[in-house]
């Protein structure tokens, strides 16, 4: 497809599942993002891939968080034992780097509601 | 630690009226983006904004950057109702490693009024 896609689009956990949220980037984009957005709020950073390599993880709010990109396309973002806390929409965004004026493009996201 | 502040974060105003969105950050950056988001929906890109002076327009809305200053606008003309949505402002820093990092500013959402 033309987009970022991500799935699921929705996604219902019992307090201290695991899930695992997918992103497929934009083919040939060299740099992949993960954001977490909580409701009303901007989005706020988890963590940055070039490629496969994650040269930047400092926005990941704690250890259950983990995120990988192994082949330098999709990737997915793993949570474990899922907290209440952990509600929010989940946008990837992926950009090429060799493209000063590119934009970041948003998939739509993935909302999670830990219950 | 690169901060971005919007304001105002909430602005209702009248169908044909004009008002300006300001965006301030606090260390030098590399990018300056606006979005636009719809209610349940993603980001959508706006504008670009790459160096010191640079204005870019599209229909009725503007952007410009003051880099000397670390200061985005975004001057909406002759606002309509389908203007209606969360605008965002983000700024980009390149680290030396290569990494990258878009900071976003609590955006400001914009209700036009008939």
């Amino acid at each position: 497809g033309a987009g970022v896609s991500q799935s699921p689009r929705y996604k219902v956990a019992k307090r201290g599942q695991d899930v695992a949220l997918r992103c497929d980037p934009i083919s040939g984009h060299v740099s992949l993002f993960w954001y977490q957005q909580a409701l009303g709020q901007g989005p706020e950073f988890l963590t940055y891939f070039q490629n496969e390599a994650q040269l930047d993880k400092s926005g990941l709010p704690s250890d259950r968080f983990f995120a990988e990109r192994p082949e330098g396309s999709v990737s997915t973002l793993k949570i474990q034992r899922t907290q209440q806390e952990d509600s929010a929409v989940y946008l990837c965004a992926s950009s090429s780097w060799t493209d000063q004026n590119s934009p970041l493009h948003f998939g739509n996201g993935t909302r999670l509601t830990v219950t | 630690e690169l901060k971005v502040e919007q304001n105002p974060l909430f602005l209702s105003m009248q169908e044909g009226k004009n008002y300006t969105i300001y965006c301030n950050y606090s260390t030098t950056s590399d990018r300056l983006y606006w979005y636009r988001q719809d209610p349940g929906k993603s980001l959508e890109s706006l504008f670009v904004l790459l160096s010191n002076g640079a204005v870019k327009q599209e229909g009725r809305l503007m952007a410009s950057l003051d880099t000397k200053a670390r200061l985005s606008t975004l001057h909406i003309t002759a606002a309509v109702h389908d203007l209606s949505a969360t605008y965002f402002c983000a700024v980009d820093r390149v680290t030396q490693g290569g990494s990258e990092k878009l900071v976003f500013g609590k955006g400001t959402k914009l209700t036009v009024n008939p």
